[in-house]
C-alpha cells in the first residue's frame, strides 16, 4: 500500500516563476493538507482540501492556491515566487470523517528552492 | 494568539532516557501530539495523547501532559542512534480540527 506520495522530490526556480506541486494521498483517504516547512522551522499549515474544495486555509496570501481532483490527489501552485518561498513543502492525507488529524500521513516532501 | 514552544537541542548518550520538552498556548487544545522527522524525510507520527489524560505510554515512548502549566513532554528510554532526528510538538488549532500548529522542533543527538 502506498503512503502519500510527492512530485517533483526537489525543484530549483527563478524569483518571478509559478511553481506546481503535486501529491497523491495514501489509498483509501480523501482529505489533503499542504504545510510549508522552511528551514530550521516547523511546518506551517497552508490549506486543506476536502471534496475538491478548500475547506481551512492557514495565513498565507492568495499566492498560493490549490485544487483537489477527483481521484483525491491535491496540486499546490505558488505564483509570483518570492526567495522566502524556498521550503520544503509537504502534503498530508487524512480521511475526512471522524477526527482525521490522529490518522494524518505525511509525504516526503517537495524541496523548493527559489534563486 | 497560538504558539508552540519547544527547545532547539538535547543530546544524549546511547541507552540513556531523553526527555523533550513542548509548551503551548491554546487551552482549548483537544490533542496534542508528536511528531519525528529524519534527514530529508516528512514527518512521522510517534504518539498523540488527549488533552483529558495525564500521561500515555506506548512502548518505549512516555508522553506527559500538565495541562495546568501547559506543558507536554515526551520521553524516550533507552535512546538509540536510530531515534537521532528532529521531534515536533503540535497541537490542534483552536479554531479548526483541521490544522495543527507546530513547535519549531527539538533535534535529539544520540552519542554512541
Amino acid at each position: 500500500d502506498a503512503g502519500v506520495t510527492q512530485s517533483p522530490t526537489h525543484l530549483i526556480k527563478t524569483r518571478g516563476q509559478q511553481v506546481t506541486l503535486r501529491c497523491s494521498p495514501k489509498s483509501g483517504h480523501d482529505t489533503v493538507s499542504w504545510y510549508q516547512q522552511a528551514l530550521g522551522q516547523g511546518p506551517q499549515f497552508i490549506f486543506q482540501y476536502y471534496e475538491e474544495e478548500e475547506r481551512q486555509r492557514g495565513n498565507f496570501p492568495d499566492r498560493f492556491s490549490g485544487h483537489q481532483f477527483p481521484n483525491y490527489s491535491s496540486e499546490l501552485n505558488v505564483n509570483a515566487l518570492l526567495l522566502g518561498d524556498s521550503a520544503l513543502y509537504l502534503c498530508a492525507s487524512s480521511s475526512g470523517t471522524g477526527r482525521p488529524l490522529r490518522e494524518q500521513y505525511f509525504g516526503p516532501g517537495t524541496r523548493l528552492t527559489v534563486t | 494568539g497560538e504558539d508552540v514552544e519547544q527547545s532547539l537541542f538535547l543530546s544524549v548518550r546511547e541507552g540513556d532516557s531523553s526527555v523533550i520538552n513542548c509548551t503551548y498556548t491554546d487551552s482549548s487544545s483537544t490533542y496534542l501530539y508528536w511528531y519525528k522527522q529524519e534527514p530529508g524525510a516528512g514527518l512521522q507520527l510517534l504518539t498523540y495523547i488527549f488533552s483529558n489524560m495525564d500521561m500515555k505510554q506506548d512502548q518505549r515512548l512516555t508522553v506527559l501532559l500538565n495541562k495546568k502549566d501547559k506543558h507536554l513532554s515526551l520521553r524516550i528510554a533507552d535512546t538509540q542512534t536510530g531515534d537521532s532526528a528532529i521531534y515536533f510538538c503540535a497541537e490542534e488549532s483552536m479554531d479548526s480540527s483541521y490544522k495543527l500548529i507546530f513547535g519549531s522542533g527539538t533535534r535529539l543527538l544520540v552519542r554512541p
